[in-house]
């Protein structure tokens, strides 16, 4: 079975600071990775996706994650935080089955600071 | 290119009744995923419905029963609603094969059960 573990329930940065959130994976095989993003009140926005190309993988609005097999990590990070980037933010892994299921960690609540 | 879109966007039901969530999918998308995120948690995968057949399932007991009809929109059903059921309802479109895993969320329904 796959499964993923946020290390952090929750993040506090200032505005301009580097942003980093972690996840760890399981997997029994090369696994699909994700980061999604949820606004408050807002459905889940695919941030950017890991299937077994390069390592470092490079998503919408400046965040990039880095998969590392040694480690089981997909760390999501943020050169420099933005107000806007206060949301919830969820590691997820595709499942090895054939029909897409999409397995989520428990989310980080991003909090910026001005 | 429309969006996924639910109906409604609140909904509030007592314990023992009845209640159907509708989901219409994005353009040229044929599969449907609904997940339920409760309160402070990840979402979860209720089950997934590709070419009007419902093509894997969590762990939702049989209350929890869907549709796909010809044009590849979707409902959720759940009977003898309990007070645990109060949450997110999440659904998801996507095509088969490769792109599976690229699942595009609507906004959500609201359920509240008193």
């Amino acid at each position: 079975a796959q499964s993923v573990t946020q290390l952090d329930s929750h993040v506090s940065v200032s505005e301009g600071t580097p942003v980093l959130l972690r996840c760890n994976y399981s997997s029994s095989y090369s696994p699909s990775l994700f980061w999604y993003v949820q606004h408050p009140n807002k459905g889940l926005q695919l941030l950017l996706k890991y299937t077994s190309a390069a390592t470092l993988v490079k998503g919408i609005n400046g965040f990039e994650a880095e998969f590392k097999k040694s480690e089981t990590s997909f760390h999501l990070t943020k050169p420099s935080a933005h107000m806007s980037d206060a949301a919830e933010y969820f590691c997820v892994v595709g499942s090895s089955d054939s029909w897409g299921k999409l397995q989520f960690g428990a989310g980080t609540q991003v909090v910026v600071t001005p | 290119e429309t969006g996924v879109t639910q109906s409604p966007t609140h909904l509030i039901k007592t314990r023992g009744q009845q209640v159907t969530l509708r989901c219409s999918s994005q353009s040229g998308h044929n599969t449907v995923s609904w997940y339920q995120q409760a309160l402070g948690q990840g979402p979860q995968f209720i089950f997934q419905y590709y070419r009007e057949e419902e093509n894997g399932r969590g762990n939702f007991p049989p209350r929890f029963s869907g549709l796909q009809f010809p044009n590849y929109s979707s409902e959720l059903n759940v009977n003898a609603l309990e007070l645990d059921d109060s949450a997110l309802y999440l659904c998801a479109s996507s095509t088969e094969g490769l792109a599976k895993y690229e699942q595009y969320f609507g906004p959500g329904t609201r359920l509240t059960v008193t």
